[in-house]
């Protein structure tokens, strides 16, 4: 069972570079999300999906772009990567039902370097 | 919005005191209320939960309660370990305007030495 498997672990980038961070789940969650993680500021919402082909913003989704195509898949896309993106994602998935909600299950996280 | 505020870190405490981390959060619905712990170069694991007010959860001697009165969550110990050194981090999800979401806290390190 493998859960919520992130790739790649660690990337660099050059500033103006763009990539995809990858997300998939096997465990059939509508729920889907990234975060960024930064010293002292906790987890950061950037975009989250309550199903394939919704997608909204959370707290900071400014440089970065998602799609869901499908339930298992939801990456994330730096436009023209800048220093500020320096951070550690995570991203999370979950099975959510209005009145019923359940753990978020996370990726092991992707260190990215802008440099 | 919906926002949760945890207690700035570090926490340092020696091996056997008790431990409380406090957890407040604003929420227009009716929110279900997490712990997650994160050990160093880790990802997020779920610690407890609960899901409606006055639910305890609890787990490996954590406990926390759901106040809703002041609107709480705040995390509990008796007898903190070192293995207990890591991350925590007080979460809350919620409907509002149709849409999902689930959102943290700024996270409190903790450390327990022997």
């Amino acid at each position: 069972n493998a859960g919520v498997t992130q790739t790649p672990k660690f990337q660099v980038l050059k500033t103006g570079q763009s990539m995809t961070l990858q997300c998939a789940q096997d465990m059939n969650h509508e729920y889907m999300s990234w975060y960024r993680q930064d010293p002292g500021m906790g987890l950061r919402l950037i975009h989250y999906s309550v199903g394939a082909g919704i997608t909204d913003q959370g707290e900071v989704p400014n440089g970065y772009n998602v799609s869901r195509s499908t339930t298992e898949d939801f990456p994330l896309r730096l436009l023209s990567a800048a220093p500020s993106q320096t951070s550690v994602y995570f991203c999370a998935s979950s099975y959510v039902s209005r009145g019923l909600n359940t753990e978020a299950f996370f990726g092991q996280g992707t260190r990215l370097t802008v440099v | 919005g919906d926002s949760v505020t945890q207690m700035e870190g570090p926490v340092t405490l020696s091996e056997e005191a008790f431990l409380t981390i406090n957890c407040t959060y604003t929420a227009t619905g009716y929110p279900s209320l997490f712990w997650y712990v994160q050990y160093p170069g880790e990802g997020l694991q779920l610690l407890l939960k609960a899901t409606k007010a006055d639910d305890k959860g609890s787990n490996k001697g954590f406990e926390a309660t759901y106040r809703k009165e002041t609107t709480s969550f705040h995390l509990e110990k008796g007898s903190v370990q070192v293995s207990d050194s890591a991350v925590y981090f007080c979460a809350l999800s919620d409907w509002g305007d149709s849409s999902y979401k689930l959102i943290f806290g700024s996270g409190t390190r903790l450390l327990v030495r022997p």
